[in-house]
């Protein structure tokens, strides 16, 4: 069964350094999501691409938050400087077409 | 704005026993409706979903759940639990019209006893 891969698993990080996270979505999925979940919340939206293209970064914080999908298939998360408020599960999703999301393992971020 | 309300944010629940986790929307049409279980550190798995058609939904790990649209309600339930129940269920609310963005409700933990 296909699944989104992501990467790394875990990071430590100190504020005020970069990070970055990977996805690589469902083959053949051309909607990518990557969503912020806090600890004890549910998953929230930061921003949505159809093929390379953003549709929806309302939620990014972007003065510090980046993210990109060149080729229209895997996709980075950046973050730079990484603040303490920023520790979070980190999770990324893909849909054929906007119907039903799947979701990756996530990635665990603390920055301390 | 759509919005999702699950108002338990804990439930105990003896193995073997039956299971109902309650969900609410507020959506001004249909909204595409959803059911998520996360397990300690990791991602969501898809338990089940609702488009259109038959309001009793069967899903994954024999969870169902029905669409009550005069409630706005999408409960969740399983007949009898098992310990590899416990985890976090999340339901979520879709918009058929913005590319598929979901809001999500804050999560109900369940923690199953022997």
């Amino acid at each position: 069964e296909a699944e989104v891969a992501q990467s790394p698993r875990y990071k430590i990080t100190e504020k005020s350094q970069a990070v970055a996270f990977w996805c690589d979505p469902i083959s053949g999925h051309a909607t990518l999501y990557w969503y912020r979940q806090i600890l004890g919340q549910g998953p929230e939206l930061l921003v949505q691409f159809q093929d390379e293209s953003v549709v929806d970064d309302s939620q990014l914080p972007k003065d510090r938050f980046s993210a990109e999908r060149l080729k229209g298939v895997d996709s980075t998360l950046k973050i730079q400087p990484a603040e303490l408020g920023d520790s979070a599960m980190y999770l990324c999703a893909s849909s054929f077409r906007g119907e039903t999301q799947y979701f990756g393992p996530g990635t665990r971020l603390l920055v301390l | 704005a759509q919005s999702v309300t699950q108002p338990d944010i804990h439930i105990t629940v003896s193995e073997g026993a039956s299971l109902e986790l309650r969900c609410n929307y507020s959506y001004g049409a249909t909204p595409y409706l959803f059911w998520y279980v996360q397990s300690p550190g990791q991602g969501l798995q898809l338990l089940l979903k609702y488009f259109s058609g038959d309001t009793l939904v069967q899903g994954i790990k024999g969870f169902e759940a029905e669409f009550k649209r005069s409630q706005s309600s999408f409960n969740l339930r399983k007949p009898s639990v098992h310990w590899s129940d416990a985890a976090e269920y999340f339901c979520a609310v879709g918009s058929p019209d913005s590319w598929g963005k979901l809001q999500f409700g804050a999560g109900t933990q369940v923690v199953v006893t022997p």
